[in-house]
Parts: structure tokens; C-alpha cells; sequence
């Protein structure tokens, strides 16, 4: 199975901060990587596909970027509503697999 | 508008079964791929089963193969996870999502299954 690592766990943020997670794939996913928020309480939205495709309604702020095993997810100035937990997804072979999770946290 | 709506949850005791229901509108149910996708309390999301738009092809993360069944009718617009011989460590909120190739561009809200004595 693909493992895929996000770090940092947590992240502690200010608003209007440019903030930047990372996944790493224990092996090459090409740019089968998707990025979903998950605000509490709520399902998981998807956020961002094929590494760095947006997704129509999901604000500009948020970007992709990255291929083969190191992704990146960065926020152009973060706001209180982008305060969840961000998970990565592989879709290059099954099982689907997901990170563990960044979780931001207001500073 | 998209809309995946879940039922069928509860409390169950380990070993007994569940069969969980997605009812699905908004788009073309049989043109799409569908998935199960579960969240054990306070823990990450973990892919449970897939299942072709035809339902002619069917596939498991190992952990649940043997003991699980997803389905569907399209004529009905219903996606289904019949859970057989449940474990403690299947205890989690049960999302509906709809599968575009290989990422889950929708979401349902979200069952929870409860498996304990």
C-alpha cells in the first residue's frame, strides 16, 4: 500500500499568513494526488485535484502543487474558515489511500 | 445539486450484520463510479470499498474483504454496504461519496456504526 506522510501534524496559524503543508508518498503516485478539508463536524470537501487542478467553488487562495512523491498544499492568506484538517489522497493504485491528516490551529 | 443521503447506522454487536444505504440525487447515478469511505472516531479517513457504475466490478481494502458487500440499483439511485461478522474495529461514521476515476468529488454527511457488547 502507498503511505502517504503529511507533516507538520498541527500547524499553528495567524490569519493573512501564506501557509504551506506537505505530503510525501512512500512511493511515485505521478500527480494522482488530491487534497480534501475537513471542517469540524463536517464531511471532507475536495479541495484540490491531480496535484494541482482546482475545483470549481473552492476559493483561489488555496493552490497545489508538486508530482512523484513530494505534494504541497499551500493557502495565499489564510482565513478563521480555513481552520480544519487537510487530508492528501493517492489515486494511482488501490487501495485508495490517505494521509493522516495537518491539522490548523489559530495561533 | 448533488445530494448523498445515508442511512441504516447504529449499535450492533461484533459478529452481527449492517447494511448501510446511500440515496443519491442530482446527477446521473449510473454514469458514476461510487465509494465508502469511513472515519473512526477522532482518527483519519480510510477508503473501504469501490464499486464500478455498471456494479460489475467490485473492490476491498483487505481488511474488510470477505465481510463486506458493496452494491447498488441504479434504477433506484442507491448505493449499499452490506457489513457481515463486525468488529470493534469497524466502529465509524460511514461516508457516500461519488468516485471520479480515482478521487471522491462528493460527500455524503455521514452514518455511524457502532460495533460493541
Amino acid at each position: 500500500d502507498v503511505v502517504l506522510t503529511q507533516s507538520p501534524a498541527t500547524l499553528s496559524v495567524t490569519p493573512g499568513e501564506r501557509i504551506s503543508l506537505s505530503c510525501r508518498a512512500s512511493e511515485s503516485v505521478d500527480t494522482y494526488l488530491h487534497w480534501y478539508q475537513q471542517k469540524p463536524n463536517e464531511s471532507p470537501r475536495l479541495l484540490i485535484k491531480y496535484a494541482s487542478q482546482s475545483i470549481s467553488g473552492i476559493p483561489s487562495r488555496f493552490s497545489g502543487s508538486g508530482s512523484g512523491t513530494d505534494f504541497t498544499l499551500s493557502i495565499n492568506g489564510v482565513e478563521l474558515e480555513d481552520l480544519s484538517i487537510y487530508y492528501c489522497q493517492q489515486g494511482n493504485s488501490l487501495p485508495r489511500t490517505f494521509g493522516a491528516g495537518t491539522k490548523l490551529e489559530l495561533k | 445539486e448533488v445530494q448523498l443521503v445515508e442511512s441504516g447506522g447504529g449499535l450492533v454487536q461484533p459478529g452481527r450484520s449492517l447494511k448501510l444505504s446511500c440515496a443519491a440525487s442530482g446527477f446521473t447515478f449510473s454514469n458514476y463510479y461510487m465509494a465508502w469511505v469511513r472515519q473512526a472516531p477522532t482518527k483519519g479517513l480510510e477508503w473501504v470499498a469501490s464499486i464500478t457504475n455498471s456494479g460489475g466490478s467490485t473492490y476491498y481494502r483487505d481488511s474488510v474483504k470477505g465481510r463486506f458487500t458493496i452494491s447498488r440499483d441504479n434504477a433506484k439511485s442507491t448505493l449499499y454496504l452490506q457489513m457481515d461478522s463486525l468488529r470493534s474495529e469497524d466502529t465509524a461514521t460511514y461516508y457516500c461519496t461519488r468516485e471520479r476515476y480515482n478521487y471522491f468529488d462528493y460527500w455524503g454527511q455521514g452514518v455511524m456504526v457502532t460495533v460493541s457488547s
